[in-house]
């Protein structure tokens, strides 16, 4: 089975700390995603990655950025959280050209 | 840009029964649709994905069904069973300028009742 684990299920930051949420996938998936997920808005696109050490902007990467320095791993980071990034993070994986998403089980970020 | 909705927030339906979970889309180019379950506390797990040149597709204990003229899908659960409660997003998928991506729904809460 396909796993994505995120490192951190739950974290508390306070305003204008520096987040890091990790990513790891173990089946060799080229494609990875950040996407963050709030009440009424559904899961919205932050980041994606088709290949190691390349990045796209999704919907709303504003506040947010990424790397990707190996295949497997996608990390997030926010340089200066804010309380509007209080929200439930989720990473997610695919194989190239193929159309399932496999997600992690997602990072809650309170910040305070 | 493209939207994705799902037409009721919550549906609760009695064990036993079938539940019926709708889901509109606006982009008519997109090329196909998943439908994900996510169980509190868990990410989003895959049920079943329909390409936009089919109008149904079947699994176990669940039926997509397609409507590209009004843009409309639904995601049918056979014999509803507790362990179905859970959050249904739709997503729609396909291959535009910025690649592979998908829009999501905002999800239907499935309340099963014993």
């Amino acid at each position: 089975d396909v796993k994505v684990t995120q490192s951190s299920r739950y974290l508390v930051k306070r305003t204008g700390e520096k987040v890091f949420l990790e990513c790891v996938q173990d089946m060799d998936h080229e494609n990875m995603f950040w996407y963050r997920q709030d009440p009424g808005l559904g899961l919205r696109l932050i980041y994606f990655s088709y290949d190691v050490k390349m990045k796209e902007k999704g919907d709303i990467p504003e506040g947010y950025s990424v790397s990707r320095e190996k295949k497997e791993r996608f990390s997030l980071i926010l340089e200066s959280a804010s309380t509007n990034q209080t929200s439930m993070y989720l990473c997610a994986s695919r194989s190239g050209g193929r159309r399932e998403l496999f997600f992690g089980e997602g990072s809650r970020l309170t910040v305070l | 840009g493209e939207s994705v909705g799902l037409h009721l927030p919550t549906l609760s339906v009695q064990e036993g029964d079938n539940s019926i979970i709708n889901c509109a889309y606006s982009n008519s180019a997109s090329d196909y649709f998943i439908w994900y379950k996510q169980e509190s506390g868990k990410g989003p797990q895959f049920i079943i994905d329909i390409r936009s040149n089919m109008d149904k597709r079947q699994g176990q204990r669940v039926t997509v069904l397609l409507n590209k003229t009004v843009k409309h899908l639904s995601l049918q659960i056979a014999a509803t069973q507790p362990g179905d409660s859970a959050v249904y997003f739709c997503a729609a998928g396909g291959f535009t300028g910025g690649g592979n991506k998908l829009t999501f729904g905002t999800g239907t809460q499935l309340k099963v009742e014993l």
